[in-house]
């Protein structure tokens, strides 16, 4: 079966440090796979997805980047946080293709960040 | 331009009742429909979706949801809702490469 891992789980870092939080898919092969924000109170903003190896796309211009630098592993990082930047980060991946509508998403854990 | 809509962002019932979460949605085509939870802290999960076919979609924990192509819905029900189905709920709908989803319904239930 398929399982989601990220980490860290929680994570407290002063303002203008580096991010960088890991999410690893196991079970599945060539994913797509998404990074999601979830600011306190909100719904998900959708910040980043990849079809494939070195392809991202972002939704969100902002100071966050992603990396795909295996099939079953996604990178978010910053080189400089933000206090905009606390939230409940989301990774979630789907069976990838077609990248067609019906592909249903399944989310990792949570990573929360604190910008202090 | 895809858009989901849940209009109501804190409902409250009694241990026992009845449950209803609304959603609607915006979508050029057929739609994919999702239900999720989310348990504070915690990730999304997937409670149901519908694809095509039965509109009355059942899923898991005793929750269903009804598609309503005249009314673009996609409301969720549980008929008796338990103490431990306090959580928040999304409702999406599939877009290309992505989900659009709804801001979310908090659930309380009282005992």
């Amino acid at each position: 079966s398929q399982t989601i891992h990220q980490w860290p789980a929680t994570l407290v870092q002063p303002v203008g440090s580096p991010l960088s939080l890991e999410c690893t898919v196991e079970g599945t092969s060539n994913p797509n796979l998404y990074w999601y924000r979830q600011a306190a109170g909100r719904g998900l903003q959708l910040l980043f997805y990849s079809v494939g190896i070195g392809q991202i796309s972002s939704e969100v211009p902002q100071n966050l980047s992603a990396s795909r630098p295996q099939d079953r592993q996604f990178i978010l990082s910053s080189k400089k946080l933000l206090l905009s930047d606390s939230g409940f980060y989301l990774c979630a991946w789907s069976s990838g293709g077609s990248g067609g509508a019906s592909e249903t998403q399944y989310f990792g854990p949570g990573t929360r960040l604190l910008v202090l | 331009a895809q858009s989901v809509t849940q209009p109501d962002i804190h409902i409250t019932v009694s241990e026992g009742a009845s449950l209803e979460l609304r959603c609607n949605y915006s979508y050029g085509a057929t739609p994919y429909l999702f239900w999720y939870v989310q348990s504070p802290g915690q990730g999304l999960q997937l409670l149901l979706k519908y694809f095509s076919g039965d509109t009355l979609v059942q899923g898991i924990k005793g929750f269903e949801a009804e598609f309503k192509r005249s009314q673009s819905s996609f409301n969720l029900r549980k008929p008796s809702v338990h103490w431990s189905d306090a959580a928040e709920y999304f409702c999406a709908v599939g877009g290309y490469n992505k989900l659009i989803f709804g801001a979310g319904t908090r659930l309380a239930v009282h005992p």
